[in-house]
């Protein structure tokens, strides 16, 4: 089996800050997401890749970047923390294929901003 | 309004009795996962569904794509149940995957 490893686990900032969380993956999935859950709240697509090099925008886009260095590992950037903002981050892969998404999660970034 | 909206939002129930959850989709769809996720954050994967119906334990689960819904049955609901369910859906003209805002089941002894 694969796994799904993101880093750091938990990440403090400052206001203005700009921040990256990684995520790396074993699976050898094409596609790559992120996604950005508030504290009881659902899930909220940020950007996805769907092959190396590639970046796709989600809703949620503002405010962060991406990058899809290899087909591993996708990175995600918030440009400027904002103030007491606190969100958990979460990265997934799916498994090829265009109808065959089935979506594997890494364990999450719990993001907090002083 | 919400591409993938869950229905209710929150529901307790009784241990040992069964309930329903559903989901709602207003995009094109192909497939449809179900997740737990535990009171500790993780994502557990429960289903994952072309259209049909699978079981796995307590659990059932049926995707139907004409009517563009699906629905997770839980039967004799134990504690350990506890937690936030949500669906997810294919968008298959955008090539993403879009989950609902989750449906947070509190099981009682």
């Amino acid at each position: 089996g694969g796994i799904i490893t993101q880093t750091p686990k938990f990440l403090i900032g400052q206001e203005g800050q700009k921040l990256t969380l990684k995520c790396q993956q074993n699976f050898n999935h094409d596609t790559m997401y992120w996604y950005r859950q508030d504290s009881g709240k659902g899930l909220r697509l940020i950007y996805y890749s769907i092959t190396e090099n590639d970046l796709q925008k989600g809703d949620l886009s503002e405010g962060y970047d991406a990058s899809r260095e290899k087909k591993s590992s996708f990175s995600l950037t918030v440009t400027s923390a904002q103030k007491n903002e606190m969100a958990v981050f979460l990265c997934a892969s799916s498994i090829p294929g265009l109808s065959n998404e089935r979506l594997f999660f890494g364990h999450g970034t719990k993001l907090s901003v002083l | 309004g919400d591409q993938v909206k869950q229905s209710p939002s929150a529901l307790s129930l009784q241990e040992g009795t069964n309930s329903a959850l559903r989901c709602n989709f207003s995009i094109a769809t192909t497939t449809v996962q179900w997740f737990l996720q535990n009171p500790r954050g993780s994502l557990m994967n429960l289903f994952y569904l072309v259209p049909g119906t699978k079981e796995n334990g307590r659990l059932k689960s049926t995707f139907n794509s004409k009517e563009s819904y699906s629905t997770l049955h839980i039967r004799d609901a134990q504690l350990e149940d506890s937690g936030t369910y949500f669906c997810a859906a294919d968008d298959t003209n955008a090539y993403k995957v879009i989950f609902g805002k989750g449906t947070h089941l509190h099981v009682l002894p």
